[in-house]
């Protein structure tokens, strides 16, 4: 059974702070790992696309990094601002894209 | 604007019935998925076509079936509908996708409700 995990579930950051987040995979027959930001009522768009172990990506303030030999990614957020709100979804790639449950980040003011 | 055009936006209808989703990928994708996103789940993959080819299954049920045209827009058919097919469809594409290091572009999915 192919599972991709989410931690945390959910969390609140203060404005200005920064926060990350854990996608986590099965270490076995790697090809991507997929990032998305979900904003409510909106369509997943697309972050990042990592295929590389140790690949580090960044965009702005929000950066990825992946480790494919234990099975994990990291998701940051620099200096987390209103608009950062949305559920992050992580999504790994075998025979099929399969996305985790999210992440959903709410960001208080 | 992802370029993925998913129609209809919302529908109501009637237990039983048979309802049909339509996509168009962006121009130059070849890759055509469909996922389904219930109340508690997660995005649930249902089936990807590729250039008019199934490519890969997913947790597609028997009543759901789906299909890819040469113009390569896509349509997902959901039959004898039941009250938990309601939920949020929506449509991906993307270039190809034989390792999956290609950006998947998500349409604004259609909202199906089954009364």
């Amino acid at each position: 059974i192919l599972n991709v995990e989410q931690s945390p579930q959910s969390l609140h950051v203060q404005e200005g702070d920064s926060t990350n987040f854990t996608c986590s995979f099965p270490s076995s027959n790697f090809y991507a790992l997929h990032w998305y930001r979900w904003e409510t009522a909106k369509s997943p768009e697309a972050l990042f696309v990592m295929t590389l172990n140790g690949d580090e990506k960044k965009k702005g303030r929000i950066s990825a990094t992946l480790n494919t030999k234990e099975g994990y990614s990291y998701l940051y957020i620099k200096g987390s601002q209103p608009e950062d709100s949305a559920t992050y979804l992580c999504a790994f790639k075998v025979q099929k894209l399969t996305f985790g449950t999210g992440t959903r980040l709410t960001i208080i003011p | 604007d992802s370029g993925v055009t998913q129609t209809p936006k919302h529908l109501i209808t009637a237990t039983g019935q048979r309802v049909t989703l339509r996509c168009s990928p962006r121009s130059g994708d070849l890759s055509v998925y469909w996922y389904q996103q219930s109340l508690d789940q997660g995005l649930q993959f249902l089936i990807q076509y590729y250039n008019g080819e199934e490519r890969a299954k997913g947790n597609i049920l028997e009543r759901f079936s789906a299909q890819q045209f040469p113009d390569l827009h896509s349509e997902l058919n959901l039959s004898s509908l039941e009250l938990g097919d309601s939920a949020l469809y929506f449509c991906a594409s993307s270039v190809e996708d034989f390792l999956g290091g290609n950006t998947i572009y998500f349409g604004e999915g259609s909202w199906l409700t089954v009364v």
